[in-house]
């Protein structure tokens, strides 16, 4: 079964609103999660790694007051696209790793986001 | 330079047959790790095996096995008896151990088409 899970699978808004997409470990404390994002036919990319009880770290040219990402517990790491645009349509993606070295990575289910 | 190569952005496949996936690597780390995932339409990100850079044996998991060959930083997926459920998006993926950052880079990715 899934051991990350992400919520919401896929959520439509309209631009300027703002979305919260939760990833949480079910059956494991993450330290670290990650967040990417996949554009039609691309690749996966990483958008910040989003650390418990600091800061999260942005890849260049993320920007971190648009992307806003929280990791209140060692289970659950929060992404909130902020004032969406229809650019910002995408699809997104949570994963944290599991396993003595980090050996296993295991990513939740994804959230299909389209702003309108 | 592009961490991970996959050259090959479709492929098909008979049924029951093998078929290998390619992928190249580009590190200077002696610590590493590399990974492939199977995305079907659906989005989400199925783990299927994963290969340690010290690991002597090729690392193998029901149908998948991973050729490793460190010398030519090459890490192919061989897929046997291909079935109808395997027909996805298939990243090839890598993990620098002594750089501490624990994020994944992916491949453009492979889209495997099984044909009946």
């Amino acid at each position: 079964g899934a051991v990350v899970s992400q919520h919401p699978s896929w959520v439509i808004c309209k631009s300027g609103t703002s979305v919260k997409i939760e990833c949480r470990s079910l059956d494991f404390q993450a330290t670290t999660m990650f967040w990417y994002r996949q554009f039609p036919k691309q690749s996966l990319m990483l958008m910040a790694t989003s650390n418990e009880g600091s800061k999260a770290t942005y890849e260049q040219g993320v920007e971190k007051d648009k992307f806003l990402i929280n990791h209140a517990s060692l289970t659950l790491s929060t992404l909130t696209v902020t004032s969406a645009h229809p650019e910002d349509s995408s699809f997104y993606i949570c994963s944290a790793n599991r396993g003595q070295g980090n050996t296993e990575a295991f990513f939740g289910q994804g959230t299909r986001l389209t702003v309108v | 330079a592009q961490k991970i190569t996959q050259t090959q952005p479709g492929m098909f496949v008979q049924e029951k047959e093998a078929v290998t996936l390619d992928c190249t690597y580009d590190t200077s780390d002696q610590s590493y790790g590399l990974f492939w995932y199977k995305q079907p339409s659906s989005g989400e990100m199925i783990f299927l095996i994963y290969q340690g850079s010290y690991d002597e044996q090729n690392a193998t998991e029901g149908r998948y096995s991973l050729n490793f060959q460190k010398a030519r930083k090459s890490a192919n997926l061989v897929i046997s008896a291909s079935q109808l459920g395997d027909s996805a998006m298939y990243f090839c993926a890598m993990r620098e151990r002594q750089t501490g950052a624990n994020n994944l880079f992916f491949g453009t990715g492979t889209r495997l088409t099984v044909i009946p």
